[in-house]
């Protein structure tokens, strides 16, 4: 079965420093599909990143980045420069074998704060 | 750019009611998919729907949940006979294919508040 872990339920940072989410995950499937979203406080689900399980490089879209580590099945989000509009829920996810437009199944969350 | 639609952002209903939660999908996607996300929670897999027809579906799904998409373009969810713990916002969500790169955009969401 597929699980995704994540272990920071909260986490404050100043503005302008670079943050890392952390996410795990768990599946015995070779391919597979890891997403971040956005959360803020009113409540859409914003796609930020995706990262292949086949992809050799990792994923970069503008100040976000995920440090993807296979073998540790390890895939961190990395936001540079945080900004205030960073404050939200961000939620790791992972979809099943690219044969498939199968479900996401979605981590438990991290908060982040931005302090100015 | 195109996006997910859904209607109404937030819907107050009573206990045993029947609601129906709307949904534009993006208009070349083939793949439809209910989530739900009680509050606090982190969001849970409801259904997904391809060709007309449900192609997966979680516990969570049992006979108070339906879905159809009664024409070329609105997906919907009912929920019948409405319980308290149905207070959730529901997100819908679409994908073109199948393809390594194709992503699932979320819907706004829709607020559920069953007194």
């Amino acid at each position: 079965a597929q699980k995704i872990t994540q272990t920071q339920p909260g986490m404050f940072v100043q503005e302008k420093e670079a943050v890392t989410l952390d996410c795990t995950y768990d599946t015995s499937d070779p391919s597979y599909g890891l997403f971040w979203y956005k959360q803020p406080s009113s409540g859409e689900m914003i796609f930020l990143i995706y990262q292949g399980s086949y992809d050799q490089q990792n994923a970069t879209e503008g100040r976000y980045s995920l440090n993807f580590q296979k073998a540790r099945k390890s895939a961190n989000l990395v936001i540079s420069a945080s900004q205030l509009g960073d404050s939200a829920m961000y939620f790791c996810a992972m979809r099943g074998p690219y044969s498939s437009a199968s479900k996401i199944i979605f981590g438990s969350g991290t908060r982040l704060s931005i302090r100015p | 750019e195109p996006e997910v639609t859904q209607t109404p952002s937030h819907q107050v209903t009573q206990m045993g009611q029947e609601v129906i939660l709307r949904c534009v999908p993006i208009s070349n996607h083939l793949y439809f998919y209910w989530y739900r996300q009680i509050l606090g929670q982190k969001v849970e897999f409801l259904v997904s729907f391809y060709n007309n027809e449900i192609s997966e579906k979680s516990e969570i799904f049992d006979d108070q949940f339906s879905v159809e998409r009664p024409d070329g373009s609105n997906f919907t969810l009912k929920i019948r006979s409405t319980k308290l713990e149905d207070s959730a916002m529901y997100f819908c969500a679409s994908v073109r294919g199948v393809a390594s790169t194709d992503t699932q955009y979320f819907g706004p969401g829709t607020r559920l508040t069953v007194l």
